[in-house]
């Protein structure tokens, strides 16, 4: 099974400044067709999980230009330009191209 | 406006079988993959498997193949997850979630985009 590690764990982060997680995967998410099969989710406390960004850099509907994801094959980031408060939770990346699909073990955003 | 909606809390003993449902409205079931996922206490996601509707047929994560099953019913829009031989490492939230099956030439992978409130199981004696 392919192993999704997230660094860091814990991440504080003042408002309005920016913010990175990193995740690695253990084997190669880059499809002969050119695209990262790689995602990630923000579960907020309380809440479902919800997508943000999928295929590696594409933001899901409705969430804010504020997030972007780069990367390819086993490395990938993602960079949250300016903190806010509403953006506190979990988040987890998911490789979707192996069977089974599986996450990182989920970096806690928290506001100082 | 697409909407999963999971059936209810469950308590359940160790070694009876627990089967959570997840009914899809505000969209076209057959266009879709209906993934289970689940959350242990305090704990990260885990992909347990998921269902093409139109297709019929599960896919599973080895560590549940034999004690996961995954069904759909295209006639209620409804998917469904049994899970036997119960553990208290079985106690969790199971969440649905689906993934928009690819069409002509758009996004080959959709991400799960829509996902259930979640069901919690508890297996105790």
């Amino acid at each position: 099974d392919v192993v999704m590690t997230q660094s860091p764990l814990s991440l504080p982060v003042t408002p309005g400044e920016p913010a990175s997680i990193s995740c690695r995967s253990s084997q190669s998410l880059l499809h002969i067709n050119g695209y990262n099969y790689l995602d990630w989710y923000l579960q907020k406390p309380g809440q479902s999980p919800q997508l943000l960004i999928y295929l590696n850099s594409n933001r899901a509907s409705g969430v804010p230009d504020r997030f972007s994801g780069s990367g390819s094959g086993t490395d990938f980031t993602l960079n949250i330009s300016r903190v806010e408060a509403e953006d506190i939770g979990i988040y987890y990346c998911m490789q979707a191209l192996h069977t089974p699909h599986s996450f990182g073990q989920g970096t806690k955003l928290e506001i100082k | 406006q697409v909407q999963l909606v999971q059936s209810g809390a469950e308590v359940k003993k160790p070694g009876s079988s627990v089967k959570v449902s997840c009914k899809a409205s505000g969209g076209n079931f057959k266009s879709y993959n209906i993934n289970w996922v689940r959350q242990a206490p305090g704990q990260g996601l885990e992909w347990m498997g998921g269902i093409i509707p139109i297709i019929g047929k599960g896919q599973y994560a080895q560590k549940f193949q034999g004690r996961v099953t995954i069904t759909a019913d295209e006639s209620t829009s409804t998917a469904y997850m049994e899970l036997s031989s119960l553990r208290s490492e079985d106690t969790a939230v199971y969440y649905c979630a689906r993934d928009l099956l690819p069409v002509g030439l758009g996004d080959p992978w959709n991400g799960m985009d829509v996902w259930g409130q979640g069901t919690t199981v508890t297996v105790s004696s």
